[in-house]
């Protein structure tokens, strides 16, 4: 069975720094898609990024980007320059392309952002 | 585009009485997923169904059940509620490579 898992249950970074949050995944697929989700207090879920793991270039969007190590299972979110609103729980999710639409989701990183 | 849409957004209910959720997934998509997430057990999946079909299924008991209708619409059935059925219940609607979630409902039994 698929898993994922994200080892820092908290991080916390300075207003316009930049953080990074790990997660690794144990999967014996080779084609799959991994993605993190942002849920702040409101807990409306937001996808932040998204990778095709069949594609070795590592995504970015804006200020987020990813380091995505296929053959390591591991996939980490840098935010750089992070903002206030960046604080939420963030949670890295993977999804096998046979199994549909199920996302496997890691336990989550609460960050904070200090001002 | 008008996004995810669920309801009720907060329920109460006693233990041995039973619930219907309701998703209503943005225009065009059809499959919706269901996940319970809870404090302790985190966001797992439950089902996700796709023009009317169940097309996958998590490790849940049988009083959890869901279906489809015709307009992508979804509901979800939990039935015999337990005290750790209390959750914040999310629905997400698909477009094939990206899933979009609803505001969730949240379940409080008693």
């Amino acid at each position: 069975a698929q898993t994922v898992t994200q080892s820092q249950p908290e991080m916390s970074v300075q207003e316009a720094e930049t953080v990074t949050l790990s997660c690794t995944y144990d999967t014996s697929e080779s084609d799959y898609y991994l993605f993190w989700y942002k849920q702040p207090p409101s807990r409306q879920m937001i996808l932040v990024i998204r990778q095709e793991a069949y594609k070795q270039q590592n995504a970015t969007e804006n200020r987020f980007s990813v380091n995505f190590q296929k053959a390591a299972k591991s996939f980490s979110l840098k935010i750089s320059d992070s903002q206030l609103g960046d604080a939420a729980m963030y949670f890295c999710a993977y999804r096998y392309m046979e199994y549909g639409n199920k996302l496997v989701f890691g336990a989550g990183t609460i960050l904070r952002v200090k001002s | 585009k008008a996004g995810v849409t669920q309801t009720p957004r907060y329920l109460i209910k006693t233990r041995g009485q039973q619930v219907t959720l309701s998703c209503s997934p943005i225009s065009g998509h059809r499959s919706v997923s269901w996940y319970q997430q809870t404090p302790g057990q985190g966001l797992q999946f439950l089902f996700e169904y796709f023009s009317e079909t169940q097309r996958n299924k998590g490790n849940f008991p049988g009083r959890f059940s869901g279906r489809q209708f015709s307009n992508s619409r979804s509901e979800m059935n939990v039935s015999t509620l337990e005290l750790g059925d209390s959750a914040l219940y999310l629905c997400a609607s698909s477009n094939y490579n990206e899933q979009f979630f609803g505001p969730g409902t949240r379940l409080t039994v008693l």
